[in-house]
């Protein structure tokens, strides 16, 4: 099992406030890395699927980057609004695993405040 | 716009007890997932189906779990006997790629 860490476990702020969060990965046998962003009582859904180093991808108040040689991700949030309050997931696409097979981290929980 | 369906959403058994869920992928979508996410932890694979066949199965634990997508489309996943342990989120998903996958609300099960 391939280990991916996401950090912080939780993060809490203001409504307007601007927030980054971080995934680690293997950096060898890199195939993508997806983010995915899980409201509650809701399906997960994909925000993100990054193949490149170097990649860069945005939606919105939401940007991500890639970095495959060191192994991480980060997802940022620009002036967060309340309905951004989610958990999100990054997942890990080994190379050297069943092709389409996703190693999830713990997530990311965000509550923004009004 | 196309989702997976799960269902029962939730579902309440005691141990010993068979259980089983049911997921209907997105029209068209080849591979199917299934995911089980127990409590603070992150989502993890069981089982991974090309059509209907297996083509990952290794954290499954084949003792008292199975898997089957008969004719390459919906699929069912059972528990039988439940263990107290197996209480989690159980998350299917499907894709026409390997790269995005599409996600159902899951069902939450509570073994008691």
């Amino acid at each position: 099992i391939l280990n991916v860490e996401q950090s912080p476990q939780s993060l809490h702020v203001q409504e307007g406030d601007s927030t980054n969060f971080t995934c680690s990965f293997p950096s060898s046998n890199f195939y993508a890395l997806h983010w995915y962003r899980w409201e509650t009582a809701k399906s997960p859904e994909a925000l993100f699927v990054m193949t490149l180093n170097g990649d860069e991808k945005k939606k919105g108040r939401i940007s991500a980057t890639l970095n495959t040689k060191e192994g991480y991700s980060y997802l940022y949030i620009k002036g967060s609004q309340p309905e951004d309050s989610a958990t999100y997931l990054c997942a890990f696409g080994d190379r050297g695993s069943t092709l389409g097979r996703l190693y999830f981290g713990r997530g990311t929980q965000l509550t923004v405040w009004p | 716009e196309a989702e997976v369906a799960q269902s029962p959403r939730y579902k309440i058994t005691e141990k010993s007890q068979a259980v089983a869920f049911w997921c209907d992928p997105i029209s068209g979508h080849a591979t199917l997932y299934w995911y089980r996410q127990i409590l603070g932890q992150g989502p993890e694979l069981l089982v991974q189906f090309q059509d209907e066949s297996v083509v990952d199965d290794s954290q499954l634990p084949k003792d008292r779990f199975s898997a089957e997508r008969l004719k390459g489309v919906d699929s069912t996943l059972k528990i039988q006997p439940a263990e107290l342990g197996d209480s989690a989120m159980y998350l299917c998903a499907s894709s026409t790629s390997y790269n995005e996958q599409f996600f159902g609300p899951g069902t939450r099960l509570t073994v008691l």
